[in-house]
């Protein structure tokens, strides 16, 4: 199945700093979604984006719709060690009732953070 | 409160028996979605459901099989034909002309 590129794979940050990540596809997508996974749990869903040029934020995390409809940005600013974990982001194209049901997913950035 | 239960979170089998993973939703949602993660691989959709008694294969079906009699319940049965039954199993649900899912805590299976 399609899926999107995500980047970076991995990111090893010091407490503080602030983080970015991106995805991006060849295909249009209508809608943009970020999730956080931690150890063993399932994703929870971060922030949600359905616009071109949407810029949403959710406390310290900031995520954009790019304008081009193929590319999507998660922030993190100020991080801290709760923030350990693996995003994932996941797009939905634009088509037929049914088939659109279907996410399409990144395959995920690890991030840790040193105290 | 409101969400997704699976259970168990974890579940072994021996090589060649099936196995049925259970995953419940009080969210009220239509829709309901099962994914297969690997390390280093995301999330795989094997089968999704929009309304009771309808589902559809998704990337991954080979293996699997589900029903959905009722609008919260969506049992996943890992048969003995798939090939590489270990990882860790993801039940997901939403309100179906949304896109948010949203997940429960996984099942890890591991098949011996």
């Amino acid at each position: 199945g399609q899926q999107l590129n995500q980047s970076p794979q991995s990111m090893f940050i010091q407490e503080g700093e602030d983080v970015s990540m991106n995805c991006t596809s060849s295909s249009i997508f209508n809608t943009w979604l970020w999730y956080k996974q931690d150890p063993g749990e399932g994703p929870v869903l971060l922030i949600a984006l359905y616009k071109a040029g949407e810029l949403t934020s959710n406390g310290r995390l900031t995520a954009q719709f790019g304008i081009t409809r193929k590319d999507s940005f998660l922030n993190i600013s100020a991080s801290i060690p709760s923030d350990v974990g693996i995003y994932f982001c996941a797009g939905r194209l634009p088509g037929e009732a049914g088939n659109n049901r279907k996410l399409i997913w990144g395959l995920g950035t690890s991030l840790a953070v040193n105290p | 409160d409101g969400g997704i239960t699976q259970s168990p979170k974890y579940l072994f089998r021996k090589e060649g028996q099936n196995v049925t993973l259970s995953c419940e939703q009080n969210l009220n949602h239509d829709a309901m979605y099962w994914y297969r993660q690997d390390p280093g691989q995301g999330l795989r959709l094997i089968y999704y459901s929009q309304i009771v008694n309808d589902f559809q294969k998704g990337d991954i079906a080979e293996g699997y099989s589900v029903s959905r009699e009722k609008k919260e319940s969506f049992p996943l049965t890992v048969t003995s034909a798939q090939k590489n039954p270990t990882a860790f199993y993801l039940c997901a649900s939403s309100i179906l002309d949304y896109n948010e899912q949203f997940f429960g805590p996984g099942t890890r299976l591991t098949v011996l």
